[in-house]
């Protein structure tokens, strides 16, 4: 069954980076790009971007353009997405989701925490 | 951005009940070649989004029918036909017809 398991919570300080890993499984990976989304309380859901799994390309919105960068590793099925210059408002659980015209496949989250 | 205000933010039902979510766009959201990128996503409590209904009125995969989407332009709206208890948690609508995607502020679904 089709499955994307990320990594684990992070506790970071300001103005340090986080790398966060999304393995898929269950699926031919390159068959469908991977999105990043962004949750919290007070800005809901929030769309980063997507990762074209087979070519590497990427889209950004705007507003993370410079704090999140996406790649990914096809030997291993897996997107990773780095946080740079973290600060408080970088807090929030962030999910992977498969696109293929809709998210029909989310991650469980990754909780990042920024604080000294 | 295209901002989708979601009402209610809050519904309360009992089981049975059918209810309906509405989604507002602030810009159309037919794209040049007669697509429409909007999307219902539920979030139970601790649980990751969901896929409702995808491109306005199609259901997701494995998806109860009595879960419907429809709507056109500025207006979507969501309806369960006989709420379960299974049913609640926050909804969300999206759109991916217009850079950058963006998400409806959510309505919570809660029991009577």
């Amino acid at each position: 069954q089709v499955q994307l398991q990320q990594s684990g919570a992070e506790l970071a300080k300001p103005g340090s980076s986080v790398k966060i890993s999304c393995k898929a499984s269950g699926y031919t990976f390159t068959s469908y790009y991977i999105s990043w989304i962004k949750q919290t309380t007070g800005q809901g859901l929030e769309y980063i971007g997507y990762i074209n799994t087979g070519s590497g390309g990427t889209n950004y919105n705007e507003k993370f353009k410079g704090k999140a960068t996406l790649t990914v590793d096809k030997s291993s099925s897996t997107a990773f997405m780095q946080l740079s210059s973290l600060t408080p408002d970088d807090s929030a659980v962030y999910y992977c989701a498969r696109w293929g015209w809709y998210f029909d496949y989310w991650g469980q989250g990754v909780m990042v925490t920024v604080s000294s | 951005d295209v901002v989708l205000t979601q009402t209610p933010s809050t519904l309360s039902a009992t089981i049975g009940q059918s209810v309906s979510i509405s989604c507002r766009s602030s810009q159309s959201l037919l794209d040049s070649a007669g697509n429409t990128y909007l999307y219902w996503y539920l979030q139970r409590p601790g649980q990751s989004p969901q896929l409702l209904i995808y491109l306005v009125s199609n259901l997701g995969s494995g998806v109860p029918n009595r879960f419907s989407g429809s709507g056109s332009g500025t207006d979507f709206t969501l309806k369960i036909s006989g709420v379960e208890a299974e049913d609640l948690g926050v909804y969300y609508c999206m759109q991916a017809t217009h850079a950058p995607w963006t998400f409806g502020g959510g309505t919570k679904l809660e029991l009577k």
